[in-house]
């Protein structure tokens, strides 16, 4: 599975706008960026994805690189609700079980 | 819509002994998952079916966990004896279709799981 690396931690304050860095410079062609979000003591939720234009949905944006080796994962007004741990995660497609690889993620800490 | 139901939310066991969560997945979701998530890492897949065939299970430790998924709807995860290291939430999951690239993943809240 092709890696992704995110910083350990970040902290924003509220009302602020939070971008999220994700790198991932063996990506493929034909590779999907997936975001998810793990809020505390709850599973994953899925925020949004792309594979190469940008995206936007209710929760987040998506910005991706010219050439795909990364992506920011924009929260444009943080709320203390978006305090989670982030995860980027690559999903090739593989006929059948195109399964989530989290790695570590990123622990967002919001402030007041 | 009801999301990925599990439970129990909560179990304490002494190694060596028998373990089982239950996961209920969104109707009529066809791809149901089960991640086991050790603390301070993300979560890591044990086992996919797709109705009530396995589709990837390569990272389920066979010896002792066992999984089913009876008519293509519930699925119980078993864990026969039990280890310490097993001490992990147990995550369910349920996609619409195949689990293609592009499906999203409904995650249940997770079992919580101590073998003392």
């Amino acid at each position: 599975d092709a890696k992704t690396t995110q910083p350990n931690s970040m902290e924003s304050n509220e009302e602020e706008p939070v971008h999220l860095p994700c790198n991932h410079s063996t990506i493929s062609g034909t590779d999907y960026i997936h975001w998810y979000r793990q809020l505390p003591s709850q599973g994953p939720e899925y925020v949004i994805h792309g594979l190469t234009s940008n995206v936007n949905n209710r929760m987040a944006s998506l910005a991706i690189a010219e050439d795909r080796k990364s992506s920011t994962l924009i929260l444009h007004r943080a709320t203390l609700r978006d305090a989670a741990v982030y995860y980027c995660i690559l999903r090739l497609p593989q006929g059948g079980s195109e399964k989530l690889v989290f790695g570590k993620g990123t622990k967002l800490t919001v402030n007041p | 819509e009801a999301g990925v139901a599990q439970s129990p939310r909560y179990k304490i066991i002494e190694k060596r002994q028998s373990v089982a969560f239950w996961c209920n997945p969104i109707s009529g979701h066809a791809t149901l998952y089960w991640y086991q998530q050790i603390l301070g890492q993300g979560p890591k897949l044990l086992i996919q079916f797709q109705n009530n065939g396995v589709v990837d299970d390569s990272q389920l430790p066979k010896d002792r966990f066992s999984a089913e998924r009876l008519k293509g709807v519930d699925s119980t995860l078993k864990i026969q004896p039990a280890k310490l290291e097993d001490s992990a939430v147990y995550l369910c999951a349920s996609s619409p279709r195949w689990g293609g690239p592009i499906e999203t993943q409904y995650f249940g809240p997770g079992t919580r799981l101590l073998v003392l």
